[in-house]
């Protein structure tokens, strides 16, 4: 299957600063990529659905200027959490789909941010 | 491979039926959950149920859980056109985080 990748999987930072996360296809083009965060022992929670080359579509709730997402190319997103917080400290985890009326979904391994 | 194995892998009922899709696992968890998706559009997330329980109700969907049989069920009752999307169930181990492979609902009017 297609496969996806997340850089780093695990970053410690402090309180104020911020955090860009990597979310790559590495043999497909996606021109779809969506951000999801998930809490400890709760489900996924859809953030944003970012589409190449135009502005991402956040879900209601999530702070499109804190959670600044760039999808510039078919094959990499990028989700910066910027002057993060301890309470934005979560497991984040992309998905990518190569064809806009698709169910195909593939989901990157996932990033652990802590912020101290 | 990912842990969580659904089945079927497609259905199609009448709208007003009631679906039921199965999902299979292999180790331990601490939660299974259930996801919705629309073409083309992000996972939604529907129900939690947790380890150390059975059965859960959400409006017209219930859930169950046999951690002895390490499977779980969706039942959507009094089906409808907009119910129609892919289902996938996602185990929660702890420190992995699992989804099946997906269950494709058509709901005709």
């Amino acid at each position: 299957g297609a496969v996806v990748s997340q850089h780093p999987s695990r970053v410690i930072c402090k309180s104020g600063t911020s955090v860009k996360i990597e979310c790559r296809s590495l043999d497909f083009q996606a021109t779809t990529m969506f951000w999801y965060r998930q809490f400890p022992k709760q489900s996924l929670m859809l953030m944003a659905t970012s589409n190449e080359g135009s502005k991402a579509t956040y879900e209601q709730g999530v702070e499109k200027d804190k959670f600044l997402i760039n999808h510039a190319s078919l094959t990499l997103s990028t989700l910066t959490v910027t002057s993060a917080h301890p309470e934005d400290s979560s497991f984040y985890i992309c998905s990518a789909s190569g064809q806009a009326d698709s169910y195909e979904q593939y989901f990157g391994p996932g990033t652990r941010l802590t912020v101290t | 491979s990912q842990q969580g194995e659904e089945d079927p892998q497609a259905l199609s009922i009448q709208e007003g039926e009631n679906a039921t899709m199965n999902c299979s696992y292999k180790t331990s968890i601490n939660n299974l959950q259930w996801y919705r998706q629309n073409s083309g559009r992000g996972l939604v997330h529907l129900i939690l149920i947790r380890s150390n329980e059975r059965e859960k109700h959400s409006g017209r969907l219930r859930v169950t859980l046999d951690t002895s049989k390490k499977s779980s069920s969706l039942l959507i009752t009094a089906s409808r056109a907009a119910d129609t999307a892919s289902y996938f169930c996602a185990t929660d181990a702890g420190n992995q985080f699992y989804f099946g492979t997906g269950t494709s609902l058509t709901v005709i009017p």
